[in-house]
C-alpha cells in the first residue's frame, strides 16, 4: 500500500519570494515515481514534475524543483520566484506497482493551497 | 494543452441514469487512466487500462464500467446515478505502465440532481 502525506492544507508567499511545499510518502516498493501536479481553480490538471526513486539528482523543470531526500521518505516541491499565476491547489502523487507487479496508479496527497500575494 | 481530450467538460443529470465520459489520450500513450475527484474523497483511482486491456482496478463501484477501444480512446460508464457521483472526472495517459509523466485531460464534471 501506498501513502502521500501533505501536511500542509494551505500556504500564503509573497511574490518573487520561494515557498517549499512539503511532501512525505510510505511505500514497501524498491522501485516507485513521485510526482506533482497544480489545479488551478478552472480545474484542470497540471503536470508539473517527476523524480524517479533511482534518480540520482534532484529534478528541475523551470522554477520547479524537487528536494527528494529518499531516507526521509520526503520529496517537497520548492517553487522559486513565485508568481501570481501559480495561486493553485499542489497535489503530490506516487505511482508504484500493485502486489502483481503489472500495473502502476497514482496515489494523490490532499493537496496544499497555495496562494501568492503582492 | 496536455493533449488529453475529455468529453463533455459539463454534465447535468438525474438520479437513477445513466452517463458516458469520453476520453482520448495523447497520441502514442498506451495507458489510460481514470480519477475520481469529489470533496470528500479527494483523488480517487478508478481504473487503468493499457493497450485495450484492463490492467488495474481501484475504488471503482460496480455500477461503473469502462473501456479502452482499438482506437485507444476510452469511456467511463456511470449506471444507476446518485448524488453521491457528483464529481469531477479526470482521464489522464501514459506511454506505458511505468511512464515518466501522466498527464491529465480538463475533467468532466457531473452534477447529479
Amino acid at each position: 500500500a501506498q501513502k502521500i502525506t501533505q501536511t500542509q492544507p494551505g500556504m500564503f508567499v509573497q511574490e518573487k519570494e520561494a515557498v517549499t511545499l512539503d511532501c512525505t510518502y510510505d511505500t514497501s516498493d524498491q522501485s516507485y515515481g513521485l510526482f506533482w501536479y497544480k489545479q488551478p481553480s478552472s480545474g484542470e490538471m497540471i503536470f508539473l514534475i517527476y523524480q524517479g526513486s533511482y534518480d540520482e539528482q534532484n529534478a528541475t523543470e523551470g522554477r520547479y524543483s524537487l528536494n527528494f531526500q529518499k531516507a526521509r521518505k520526503s520529496a517537497n516541491l520548492v517553487i522559486s520566484a513565485s508568481q501570481l499565476g501559480d495561486s493553485a491547489m499542489y497535489f503530490c502523487a506516487m505511482r508504484g506497482r500493485d502486489p502483481t507487479g503489472t500495473a502502476s496508479k497514482l496515489t494523490f496527497g490532499t493537496g496544499t493551497r497555495l496562494q501568492v500575494t503582492l | 494543452d496536455s493533449g488529453v481530450t475529455q468529453t463533455p467538460k459539463h454534465l447535468i443529470t438525474a438520479t437513477g441514469q445513466r452517463v458516458t465520459l469520453r476520453c482520448s489520450p495523447r497520441s502514442g500513450d498506451l495507458s489510460v487512466y481514470w480519477y475520481q475527484q469529489s470533496l470528500d474523497q479527494g483523488l480517487q483511482f478508478l481504473i487503468q487500462y493499457y493497450n485495450g486491456e484492463e490492467r488495474a482496478k481501484g475504488n471503482i463501484l460496480e455500477r461503473f464500467s469502462a473501456q479502452q477501444f482499438p482506437d485507444l480512446h476510452s469511456e467511463l460508464n456511470l449506471s444507476s446515478l446518485e448524488l453521491g457521483d457528483s464529481a469531477l472526472y479526470f482521464c489522464a495517459s501514459s506511454e506505458g505502465y511505468w511512464g515518466t509523466e501522466a498527464f491529465f485531460g480538463q475533467g468532466t464534471r457531473l452534477t447529479v440532481v
